[in-house]
């Protein structure tokens, strides 16, 4: 069974600083997504990656992926308050299965 | 067309009533996902159909959860006999699954509270 698990859970982190948040996944998928998830708010989709290699920028994120270590990761660059939020990695493997999220928050 | 809409965005209701809850996708998509968070936690998966064919159905849901998409566009879910277990936020998604795959996009979600 597809498992995806995240690390840290927890991140408490000055603003200024570089981060990285990492997601494994147990088998192979078709498609891994990146969400972010503000309190009481649905998820909101950052990034989609499609295959070995791919590498996407968004502002102070960027998501790569290897599928040949399973692995994906967020790298937060210079951090700031506003991006206080959990985040979530989840893999599309017909059905789309999340990790647990991690909670970071931004000192400011 | 204005993303995946769920009906309604909060429901509170007494333990052994049954509840259902709406979820419109965005209108090309031919995938739609059932979800159930709760504080604290990732999405959990509940269901998944593809048209109006649904093809996978977690095993942690009781029998007293049903979802249906009768017609391949707009899709149900239904609670029977509520527990205070069954509070949580419940989420709807949508993609495309086809050439030119699209990513799922989520509704606003259904607030549950059981009282």
């Amino acid at each position: 069974e597809l498992k995806v698990e995240q690390n840290p859970l927890f991140l408490s982190m000055q603003e200024g600083k570089n981060y990285t948040i990492y997601c494994n996944y147990s088998t192979t998928s078709d498609r891994l997504y990146w969400y972010r998830q503000d309190p009481g708010k649905s998820l909101e989709s950052l990034f989609v990656l499609l295959s070995n290699g791919a590498v996407k920028q968004e502002g102070r994120l960027m998501a790569s992926l290897d599928t040949k270590a399973r692995l994906s990761t967020l790298h937060i660059t210079a951090a700031v308050h506003d991006l206080s939020a959990t985040y979530f990695c989840a893999v599309d493997k017909t059905k789309i299965i999340f990790g647990k999220g991690t909670r970071l928050h931004i000192l400011p | 067309d204005t993303g995946v809409s769920q009906d309604p965005r909060h429901k509170i209701t007494k333990r052994g009533q049954n509840v259902t809850f709406r979820c419109d996708p965005i209108s090309e998509h031919n995938r739609l996902y059932w979800y159930r968070q709760t504080l604290g936690q990732g999405p959990e998966f509940l269901t998944y159909f593809q048209n109006e064919a649904q093809l996978e159905k977690s095993r942690l849901l009781s029998d007293r959860f049903s979802a249906e998409r009768p017609k391949g566009s707009f899709s149900t879910l239904e609670i029977q006999r509520t527990e205070q277990g069954d509070s949580a936020m419940y989420l709807c998604a949508s993609s495309f699954w086809g050439a030119g795959n699209t990513e799922a996009f989520f509704g606003q979600g259904t607030r549950l509270t059981v009282v």
